[in-house]
C-alpha cells in the first residue's frame, strides 16, 4: 500500500531533550516536506527536500534540522525542544517533474514539549 | 512570499450547496490545490487547478481565475461527513521549494448541520 508513515504518532517530552520524528514513504517520491499545524495558523512549512542530500528551509525552520540521506526517509530533528514547538507535525511527499502535483501526507505526530 | 486568504469558518445545511473562496497573491503562479482535512487527521487531496476554469469531480468542483488571483471550491449535495477543514494551497515558482511544494492558507472550517 502506497503510504507515508511517521513515528511516533504521539510524544510528550521535556524542554531540551533531543528528539527525532521519522518519516518514510514507499512511493519513490522525490519531494518531501515537513509542516507544523497550529490553531489559527494553518499548515506552515518547516523544511523541504527536492532529492537526496538536497534540503532547504521553509517558512519556519528555527529550532529544527532535517536530513535526506536516502530517498524514502526524511527525519525531523529537534536538537533542543522548547514549549513553543508543541504542535501537530505532518510529513508529506510528492513525485517530481511534471508529475509533481498531489502531496501525500503522513498521519501526523502530535508533540507536546513541557 | 504569498498571501493566501480564505474564510475562517462557514456553516451550511445538509443537502445544500456551499462555495468556499480563496484569494491569493503570487509572483510566479504554478498551480492551486484544495485539500480536505477532518479533525485530527491528515489532509487529503481534492483538486488541482493550473488553468482558468472549472474542474468537476463528483460532488466537488474547483474554479480558478488566474487574472483575479481567485479560486473557489464548490460542494454540492452536502453530507454530514463533509464537515471538515478545507485548505487552499498555492505553488509559486518564485517561492520556497521552487515549483513543486505549495504554501497553504489557514483553512476554512465547514460545519454541516441537519
Amino acid at each position: 500500500e502506497a503510504q507515508v508513515t511517521q513515528n511516533p504518532r504521539y510524544l510528550i517530552t521535556v524542554t531540551g531533550k533531543k528528539l527525532t520524528v521519522t518519516c518514510s514513504q514507499n512511493m519513490n517520491h522525490e519531494y518531501m516536506s515537513w509542516y507544523r499545524q497550529d490553531p489559527g495558523l494553518g499548515l506552515r512549512q518547516i523544511y523541504y527536500s527536492m532529492n537526496v542530500e538536497v534540503t532547504d528551509k521553509g517558512d519556519v525552520p528555527e529550532g529544527y534540522k532535517v536530513s535526506r540521506k536516502e530517498k524514502r526517509n526524511f527525519p525531523l530533528i529537534l536538537e533542543s525542544p522548547s514549549p513553543n514547538q508543541t504542535s501537530l507535525y505532518f510529513c508529506a511527499s510528492s513525485p517530481g517533474g511534471t508529475l509533481g502535483n498531489e502531496q501525500f501526507f503522513g498521519p501526523g505526530t502530535r508533540l507536546t514539549v513541557l | 512570499g504569498q498571501n493566501i486568504d480564505q474564510p475562517t469558518e462557514m456553516t451550511a445545511t445538509e443537502g445544500a450547496i456551499v462555495q468556499i473562496n480563496c484569494t491569493y497573491q503570487t509572483s510566479g503562479f504554478n498551480g492551486l490545490f484544495w485539500y480536505q482535512q477532518h479533525a485530527g487527521e491528515a489532509p487529503t487531496f481534492l483538486s488541482y487547478n493550473v488553468l482558468d476554469g472549472l474542474e468537476e469531480k463528483g460532488r466537488f468542483s474547483s474554479f480558478l481565475s488566474r487574472s483575479k488571483g481567485y479560486s473557489y471550491l464548490l460542494l454540492k449535495e452536502l453530507q454530514m461527513k463533509d464537515s471538515a477543514s478545507y485548505l487552499c494551497a498555492v505553488r509559486d515558482r518564485n517561492h520556497l521549494g521552487g515549483s513543486y511544494i505549495p504554501t497553504f492558507g489557514r483553512g476554512t472550517s465547514l460545519i454541516v448541520h441537519p
